[in-house]
């Protein structure tokens, strides 16, 4: 059973326009985290959100953490091909009776020119 | 900052031998861990250890083994490759398990024949 259930798990669309990205749970985290891979390489971290209702802008990306810190959303304004990748979200806290970091299976999004 | 350094890059072992994939951080971290990536699965965590001489299991440690006798170096041995772990490896470090986000190596694709 995947604690962390991210979609959609595949994305495709045109360079210009906006998409958003989900990480849900039933479970209450402490934290929560965004990474990007790309091919051939490790996950980078991008953010860390930890308070309910939180909301981080990095240029066009704005994460934000659900109120009652169960989920998080990425939202990519206006994307470019640059924006290809595999976004992870992972989540830190108390799951299934001990402290955890688990990881989504991750959205593969593709920006086409 | 070379940040978390893996070798080798690739790797190809028969089934049965064994071998020791080799992590390194220069940043001081505590924290430090393994995971391995397979599709639609996400990362998965091998072994932690919290501290120079201090491991513990991760949800999938069976076939692996880690010590850590510096801050620095972590290394994962397979005592008897297995088909079943071929995969992509990344070690992970950070200052601490649940606060921070990880910094990750580029990984280690092995695949076991």
């Amino acid at each position: 059973t995947q604690l962390l259930e991210q979609s959609p798990q595949f994305l495709s669309i045109q360079e210009g326009e906006n998409l958003t990205v989900y990480c849900n749970s039933s479970s209450v985290f402490s934290s929560l985290q965004w990474y990007r891979q790309e091919p051939g390489e490790g996950p980078v971290l991008l953010v860390t959100v930890v308070t309910g209702g939180e909301v981080k802008k990095l240029k066009r990306l704005t994460f934000q953490f659900g109120d009652a810190r169960k989920d998080s959303s990425l939202h990519i304004t206006a994307a470019q091909p640059g924006d290809t990748g595999l976004y992870l979200c992972a989540g830190a806290g108390r799951l299934q009776g001990a402290q955890k970091l688990v990881f989504g299976q991750g959205t593969r999004l593709t920006i086409n020119p | 900052n070379a940040g978390v350094t893996q070798t080798p890059k690739f790797q190809v072992l028969k089934t049965g031998q064994s071998m020791t994939l080799q992590c390194a951080q220069d940043m001081n971290h505590e924290y430090m861990s393994w995971y391995r990536q397979d599709p639609g699965m996400g990362l998965r965590l091998i072994h932690y250890s919290v501290g120079a001489g201090i491991t513990d299991q991760g949800e999938v440690p069976n076939g692996y083994n880690v010590s850590r006798s510096t801050t620095e170096d972590f290394p994962l041995r397979l005592l008897s490759a297995a088909p079943s772990q071929t995969s992509v490896y990344f070690c992970a470090s950070s200052y601490s398990r649940w606060a921070y986000g990880y910094t990750f190596g580029s990984g280690t694709r092995l695949t076991v024949v």
